[in-house]
């Protein structure tokens, strides 16, 4: 079974410049995650999608990062413009569909990250 | 809200010898699982073990063991036998106990495995 797959693996952009990443979850899973990973911290969530809509964008800065998953599968994540600050690991994970009930557990399976520099 | 904290920032140990990574939680919830992850160089975050609540007993996965203790918000991860593919970061993390909820992780613990 194939993992979780994104790209690119390594970006370098100057502040203020645009910047997207790429997500292919595992096949058949529902949920897909973006997590951001600063040097020397845990993963955070950024934002978390059940099929093609959005079930927490609470910690997203709205005003520069946006996120979508069209048709349930893959997912974009964008940054526009970025700041110093946005420096870090970019995490993406996937579950699968939680069970009739709601109380599950399904667990994230994660990609090799994107390590964005801004400079 | 959930915190987790993990205030050592690294730990050496000897191969084929024994570590203990400490991890605390903070929450308000009843029933939710623990983890413990291991990040590599390579940056892909694997699950190294998995704590329900509400079981008493503390999970194994062969050289892998916890100590959970509930009532003090303690969740510690024992590598036994340590091996020099060891060498990560190690992260704690909390999950609530509902369907595709996210992971609220902790800063994590560089571990070095010496030869």
């Amino acid at each position: 079974e194939a993992g979780v797959a994104q790209s690119p693996r390594y970006k370098i952009i100057e502040k203020r410049q645009s910047v997207a990443f790429w997500c292919n979850p595992i096949s058949g899973h529902a949920t897909l995650y973006w997590y951001q990973q600063i040097l020397g911290q845990g993963p955070k969530l950024l934002i978390q999608f059940q099929n093609n809509g959005v079930v927490d964008d609470s910690q997203l800065p709205k005003d520069r990062f946006s996120a979508e998953r069209l048709k349930g599968v893959d997912s974009t994540l964008k940054i526009q413009p970025a700041k110093l600050e946005d420096s870090a690991v970019y995490l993406c994970a996937s579950s699968p569909q939680g069970l009739a009930g709601g109380v599950s557990y399904n667990e994230q399976f994660f990609g090799p990250g994107t390590r964005l520099t801004v400079l | 809200a959930q915190t987790v904290t993990q205030s050592q920032p690294e730990m050496s140990v000897q191969e084929a010898e024994t570590v203990t990574l400490s991890c605390t939680y903070d929450t308000s919830e009843s029933n939710y699982y623990l983890f413990w992850y291991k990040q590599p160089p390579s940056r892909q975050m694997i699950l190294v073990i998995r704590q329900e609540a509400y079981k008493q007993q503390n999970a194994t996965e062969n050289r892998f063991s916890v100590n959970f203790q509930k009532a003090a918000k303690s969740f510690s991860l024992k590598i036994s036998d340590s091996q020099l593919g060891d060498t990560a970061m190690y992260f704690c993390a909390f999950m609530k106990h509902v369907a595709n909820s996210k992971l609220t992780f902790g800063k994590g613990i560089t571990l070095s495995v010496r030869p």
